[in-house]
């Protein structure tokens, strides 16, 4: 079975103020690793994704994330927010060979002016 | 290219009653996934259906059920509801494509709140 956990419920920070927002997982298979965000009233856009290859990934609007094995980590960085960051954050990963996509709990980013 | 829509976008029904939520899957693809998203939890994954079978299925008690269309779209249908079926359904798409990983796009949801 795999889990997710991330940490923080709740992050608040200033605009261009840099922030990371903590995931990390347990899985007894290989997985693909994602984040999503999800904008009030809205459903879930994926901002990024790690399958293979560098596990450094980034997004087009500044967003990045790191997968770290060892650690079984995909945290998610950004170096300077904006107020239209505000949303929720949601981790996943998928077995590979699966097709279902397993959630945290979410993270709640506030950027306040 | 219109994305994944789904309907209704609320639903109020009362317990004990049946619900049934409609997805069309964006253009293209042929997978349907069905998620629920509780209040302040992230999405539970409910079962996928790909050429109109059930093809996984989540820790999901037996009142939630679904279909899938030969045009590809898919309803979730739930019955004898609870309090606790109060949630999000996202509804996914996606394309088999026959590599190991095939993009889910998200719809908007359905609100369906039980009373």
């Amino acid at each position: 079975a795999q889990s997710v956990t991330q940490l923080d419920s709740q992050v608040p920070v200033f605009e261009e103020a840099p922030v990371e927002l903590r995931c990390n997982y347990s899985s007894s298979v290989s997985v693909y690793l994602f984040w999503y965000v999800q904008y009030p009233n809205q459903g879930l856009q994926l901002l990024l994704k790690y399958l293979s290859g560098s596990t450094l990934v980034e997004s087009i609007n500044g967003f990045e994330a790191e997968f770290n094995k060892s650690q079984t980590s995909f945290h998610l960085r950004k170096p300077s927010v904006h107020i239209s960051d505000t949303a929720e954050y949601f981790c996943a990963v998928r077995p590979t060979g699966f097709q279902k996509l397993v959630f945290g709990t979410g993270t709640r980013l506030l950027v306040s002016p | 290219d219109a994305g994944v829509t789904q309907s209704p976008t609320h639903l109020i029904k009362t317990r004990g009653q049946q619900v049934t939520l409609r997805c069309s899957p964006k253009s293209g693809h042929d997978t349907v996934s069905w998620y629920q998203q509780a209040l302040g939890q992230g999405p539970q994954f409910i079962f996928q259906y790909y050429e109109e079978e059930e093809r996984q299925r989540g820790n999901f008690p037996d009142r939630f059920s679904g279909h899938q269309f030969p045009n590809y779209s898919s309803e979730l249908n739930v019955n004898a509801l609870l309090l606790g079926d109060s949630a999000l359904y996202l509804c996914a798409s996606s394309l088999d494509s026959g590599s190991t990983y095939n993009e889910q796009f998200f719809g908007p949801g359905t609100r369906l709140t039980v009373l």
